[in-house]
């Protein structure tokens, strides 16, 4: 099943301009993660954001988190072209031993 | 890529045939997971383990098996059973069952035909 939704499914910008996608998730949740991945590579963690914060920054990264709306986003500021990638939110099932992960956004940016 | 290991990256095999993909990580971690992806598509989870010798169904588990002899291995063995075995395959750990962030193997494209 899949918890997280993000939005959109693909993105394209320009060098230098702010990236924002969103994450849409459906049950109550410990914590939320964003990862990175580049075309036919492994995922990597970017950032964790627990269910009692709002906010979270990490180098040009931005994370919002509104448990309210079970929704989250992830802002990329002074995008670069090495950005380009599939960004992907997670989330924890209840037992807290799964990850969910939703389709993710691809990211395109252009030099 | 972390200390995960996934071999080979590209895997080719005939209709029928069952075929192994490895997983090993030196990072001491207790949990392992393997993951599939299609094109365009989030993960989906395939097999975990907890902890060596005991492992857990995810949500598509049919036609694959695992085993954890050993704590650094989780080796994925697709079986002939698996309908649609061409997709991306991805292992992962955990430093403990329930830690959230997880370290990804490089991935293992399979292609069956």
């Amino acid at each position: 099943s899949q918890q997280g939704e993000e939005d959109p499914q693909a993105l394209s910008i320009q060098e230098g301009e702010n990236a924002t996608m969103n994450c849409s998730y459906k049950t109550s949740i410990n914590n939320l993660q964003w990862y990175r991945q580049n075309s036919g590579r492994g995922l990597v963690h970017l950032i964790l954001i627990r269910s009692n914060e709002r906010e979270k920054h990490s180098g040009r990264l931005r994370v919002t988190l509104d448990t309210s709306k079970k929704s989250s986003s992830l802002l990329i500021t002074a995008s670069r072209a090495a950005d380009t990638a599939s960004y992907f939110c997670a989330t924890d099932d209840t037992g807290g031993f799964k990850t969910i992960f939703g389709a993710g956004t691809r990211l395109f940016v252009k030099a | 890529d972390g200390g995960i290991t996934q071999s080979p990256k590209y895997l080719f095999r005939k209709e029928g045939q069952n075929v192994t993909l490895s997983c090993e990580q030196n990072l001491n971690h207790d949990a392992m997971y393997w993951y599939r992806q299609d094109p365009g598509q989030g993960l989906r989870l395939i097999y975990y383990s907890q902890i060596v010798n005991d492992f857990q169904k995810g949500d598509i588990a049919e036609g694959y098996s695992v085993s954890r002899e050993k704590k650094e291995s989780f080796p994925l063995t697709v079986t002939s059973a698996q309908k649609n075995p061409t997709a991306f395959y991805l292992c992962a750990s955990t430093p403990r069952p329930g830690t959230s962030e997880q370290y990804f193997g490089p991935g293992t494209r399979l292609t069956v035909t």
